[in-house]
């Protein structure tokens, strides 16, 4: 059985950062495709960043440039180092692995 | 970019009732769509991929179907525990992409 423990998140303060973690059971997240998506409070969802098994990162056009996805194949862990955060980056973000498992969601509050 | 158009976007239903819940892609995907479940304040869970192949686990009353630009999900004899918002999402391409959701009430 997979399981997604997402950690990291909380309130910071226009152009702060944080950095949000996944850490994977039952999954190995080097050879899958790792994406983050986030929900805007009352909205739907919305596709964030995806690193590919080969090592390839992805952005959506809304994040790229700010937002950086990494691996450490020895925690078999996947990050999201969210920079420069603008108050429209407010939602909880989710990681997934493929495209049939979720972590439970973090809260990323943008807010001065 | 692929743009998923759900419908519609809100019902109301009754519990045993059969409900249909349509999704198109502005563009051929082949069968690489999913169906999403989201109850509030909870994480989504994926119920269908490859448009019609259940999920480990998610119970025979739903069903999946199409392929091309036209999908399809169906929900037999509603259970309380199904009144939720349910999502599509294309996996074809990059970036992926959702269609705007049907919130399933009472």
């Amino acid at each position: 059985e997979v399981h997604l423990l997402q950690s990291g998140g909380g309130l910071v303060q226009p152009g702060g950062s944080l950095r949000l973690s996944c850490a994977a059971s039952g999954l190995t997240v080097s050879i899958n495709s790792m994406n983050w998506v986030r929900q805007a409070p009352g909205k739907g969802l919305e596709w964030v960043s995806v690193l590919h098994s080969g090592g390839n990162p992805d952005y959506a056009d809304s994040v790229k440039g700010r937002f950086t996805i990494s691996r450490d194949n020895s925690r078999n862990t996947v990050y999201l180092q969210l920079s420069n955060l603008r108050t429209d980056d407010t939602a909880v973000y989710f990681c997934t692995g493929g495209v049939l498992d979720w972590g439970q969601g973090t809260v990323v509050s943008v807010s001065s | 970019d692929i743009q998923m158009t759900q419908s519609p976007s809100s019902l109301s239903a009754s519990v045993g009732d059969r409900v249909t819940i349509t999704c198109r892609a502005s563009q051929d995907i082949k069968k690489y769509l999913v169906w999403i479940q989201q109850k509030p304040g909870k994480a989504p869970k994926s119920l269908i991929y490859a448009a019609s192949t259940l999920q480990s686990g998610v119970p025979s009353k739903f069903s999946g179907s199409g392929s091309g630009t036209d999908f399809t999900l169906i929900i037999s004899g509603l259970q309380p525990e199904d009144f939720a918002t349910y999502y599509c999402q294309q996996y074809y391409s990059y970036p992926l992409t959702f269609g705007g959701g049907t919130k399933v009430d009472i």
